[in-house]
């Protein structure tokens, strides 16, 4: 398909256990972005990529949280020594254009990842 | 000064009823306003968008009224349906950036 997949689709974890999300953008979008969605509540920022740079982290909530994009595409969160507050759902979107310019600016979400931390 | 105020947080219409979410900011420095419809289990998907220098956008049965000076905007859905039942998020960015978000209005449509 054409839209931003994630995977997977679902996480149970122990705590104190690692995991891996897994966003695939859309093909040639520039700008990436990771938002946590608690239960009931919007989205929040986590961090934004343009191509293969992390420019904004601000939001990652601790030193636990690792987002990497190496070659520009393909996105991995991860979280280590999970806890009971990461359970939420992570959602990844892309967009075409790049922080900053005019033009659309439509970010275009995944189904997003459901973590759920025992 | 990033907040973005939602209401009301739950909503019931009935069909063929119009359907009204109010959302206020407090960053003039915004430039786009978008709506976000998500159904459970699914990422939110761009319902319609509006910038600040237009008072009104009008897609089908789905209209944005903008209020500059009071830093407010709307979604009213027109002729809901109950296929229209999901959360809908406001959301304000600046330049592209980072969204943030309203905290969301769960609405459901009585047949």
């Amino acid at each position: 398909g054409a839209g931003v997949s994630q995977s997977p689709r679902y996480k149970v974890a122990k705590r104190g256990q690692d995991v891996a999300l897994r966003c695939d953008p859309i093909s040639g979008h520039v700008s990436l972005f990771w938002y946590q969605q608690a239960l009931g509540q919007g989205p929040e920022f986590l961090t934004y990529f343009q191509n293969e740079a992390q420019l904004d982290k601000s939001g990652l909530p601790s030193d636990r949280f690792f987002a990497e994009r190496p070659e520009g595409s393909v996105s991995t969160l991860k979280i280590q020594r999970t806890q009971q507050e990461d359970s939420a759902v992570y959602l990844c979107a892309s967009s075409f254009v790049t922080s900053g310019a005019a033009g659309s600016t439509e970010q275009f979400f995944g189904p997003g990842t459901r973590l759920t931390v025992l | 000064q990033q907040q973005v105020k939602q209401s009301p947080q739950s909503l019931i219409v009935q069909k063929g009823g119009i359907s009204i979410i109010n959302c206020a900011y407090e960053n003039t420095a915004f430039d786009y306003f978008p709506w976000y419809q998500q159904f459970p289990g699914k990422g939110p998907a761009l319902l319609i968008a509006i910038r600040p220098d237009v008072s009104e956008k009008k897609e089908g049965r789905f209209t944005i009224s903008f209020n500059k000076s009071a830093k407010q905007f709307s979604l009213h859905i027109m002729d809901s349906q109950p296929g229209d039942s999901a959360t809908y998020f406001c959301a304000a960015s600046r330049r592209n950036y980072q969204l943030i978000w309203g905290a969301g209005t769960k609405l459901i449509i009585k047949p």
